[in-house]
């Protein structure tokens, strides 16, 4: 089983929909958790953190995280073409080495017109 | 301020030579990691930093590959021998010395391909 898990897509929305990406990890001790956005041909960029259970708003985002449940959700309202992207989920675990992050793969949205 | 730079951005070279990627952390980063990701593939982990202590070199893939990291800010990633698997997007982030603050900022990568 992968440590951390996402659905590879791609992911297609229609332009002002809302986009569900979802994240399921499998050490149960896991603090922290991040989703980043990677263009093609680019770097990952951070774009929400949250460390504790419920949800987290930043503008057009939302991260939810269920941690009884080892699930991490990212919501992206109004959903614009410049979305689309790779969504990679991260998952820090504490101790040994615990400041490391483990990446899923990456879930990969297209936003249409 | 200024984000995590890295060079080259490219880096062409033949089987079997060394090269080494260079990275520069965002200023007052003391936690400093190195990453590779291949064609389609996820962000596999390669060393990590954090101020004096001794790096974690648990994700290094062999003893091809090194890193250090002088005075407490640049670091290389030196790839000795390499070979065409070691084609890949080198990636590396840095963290702030916060207590409870884990964000990693990732810089451009290097591209690495081995012909």
């Amino acid at each position: 089983q992968k440590e951390v898990e996402q659905n590879s897509g791609p992911l297609s929305v229609p332009e002002g929909a809302i986009a569900s990406l979802n994240c399921t990890y499998s050490d149960r001790v896991s603090q922290s958790f991040f989703w980043y956005r990677q263009y093609s041909g680019k770097s990952p960029e951070l774009i929400m953190s949250i460390y504790s259970n419920g949800d987290k708003e930043d503008g057009r985002f939302t991260a939810q995280l269920n941690k009884a449940s080892q699930y991490v959700s990212l919501l992206i309202r109004d959903s614009q073409p410049s979305d689309s992207a790779t969504y990679l989920c991260a998952v820090r675990t504490q101790g040994g080495g615990g400041n490391k992050l483990t990446f899923g793969t990456g879930t990969q949205l297209k936003v249409e017109l | 301020g200024a984000g995590v730079s890295q060079s080259p951005s490219n880096k062409v070279t033949e089987k079997g030579k060394d090269v080494e990627l260079r990275c520069d952390p965002i200023s007052g980063h003391t936690a400093l990691y190195w990453y590779r990701q291949s064609l389609g593939q996820g962000l596999e982990f390669l060393i990590y930093f954090q101020g004096n202590s001794a790096p974690d070199k648990s994700g290094l893939p062999s003893d091809r590959f090194s890193a250090e990291r002088t005075g407490g800010s640049v670091s290389t990633l030196t790839i000795q021998r390499t070979q065409q698997e070691d084609s890949a997007v080198y990636l590396c982030a840095s963290r702030p010395n916060m207590g409870g603050v884990y964000e990693q900022y990732f810089g451009p990568g290097t591209r690495l391909t081995v012909t």
